[in-house]
């Protein structure tokens, strides 16, 4: 049972134009949710986070939006450069319990 | 240097053979945890452990076993190795913070060790 679901399994975009990755999740306990990225070779690097207590949280580029009662978010990434060419994993978890549940992840494809 | 390390790199070998896989990290974090990268289904949760004495199951923990030799180390373990435990693996240690908006679980993870079971 997939908790957390990242339906599109890559994505291209034009370089400056605006990346969107989405992430649905199915259990309505989790109240914490991280994005993590991945380039080849290398571990999953901590990139945004929200809590369920706000609906968006923006750190430079990139910009993370929380629909709870869709379950639903999205990590907006405006402008897109070639540099954020990776896998792009959705995480979630509960308050209190420190496992996290991750997405099967996104690839995405920054073309120049 | 890296904060989270993982040994080996790379690992080949054959069924039937037992294989350990290495974490150390300099981060001071108390807990630290095991997942497995297999394509199409993300990171999956082995072991984890919140501290030396605190070992807990993840949800694939069938196969595996883990050794908290101390704060700083966490060790996965394959008893007798099968294919289908062909996959990536990556430690990684976190340290909750309790923030306004609320408890910041961040996990930083090793480089990963890729295994490979003939």
């Amino acid at each position: 049972d997939q908790q957390v679901k990242q339906n599109s399994p890559s994505l291209s975009v034009q370089e400056g134009r605006i990346s969107i990755l989405n992430c649905d999740y199915t259990n309505s306990m989790f109240d914490y949710f991280l994005w993590y990225k991945k380039y080849p070779a290398e571990g999953p690097t901590f990139l945004i986070s929200i809590s369920s207590i706000k609906d968006k949280n923006e750190d430079g580029r990139f910009t993370v939006f929380l629909n709870k009662s869709a379950k639903h978010l999205s990590l907006h990434i405006v402008p897109s450069q070639p540099g954020d060419s990776a896998v792009y994993f959705c995480a979630a978890s509960v308050f209190g319990n420190e496992k996290l549940t991750f997405g099967t992840g996104t690839r995405l494809t920054i073309i120049p | 240097d890296a904060d989270v390390t993982q040994t080996p790199r790379n690992r080949i070998t054959k069924t039937g053979k037992r294989i350990m896989l290495e974490c150390s990290q300099t981060k001071g974090h108390d807990r630290m945890y095991w997942y497995r990268q297999d394509p199409g289904l993300g990171l999956r949760l082995i072991y984890y452990s919140f501290d030396v004495k605190d070992i807990n199951k993840g949800e694939i923990s069938d196969g595996y076993s883990v050794s908290r030799q101390a704060q700083a180390k966490f060790s996965l373990s394959l008893e007798s190795a099968i294919p289908n435990q062909t996959a990536l693996y990556f430690c990684a240690t976190s340290d909750s913070t309790l923030t306004s908006g609320g408890l910041r679980n961040e996990q930083f993870f090793g480089p990963g060790t890729r295994l490979t079971v003939l």
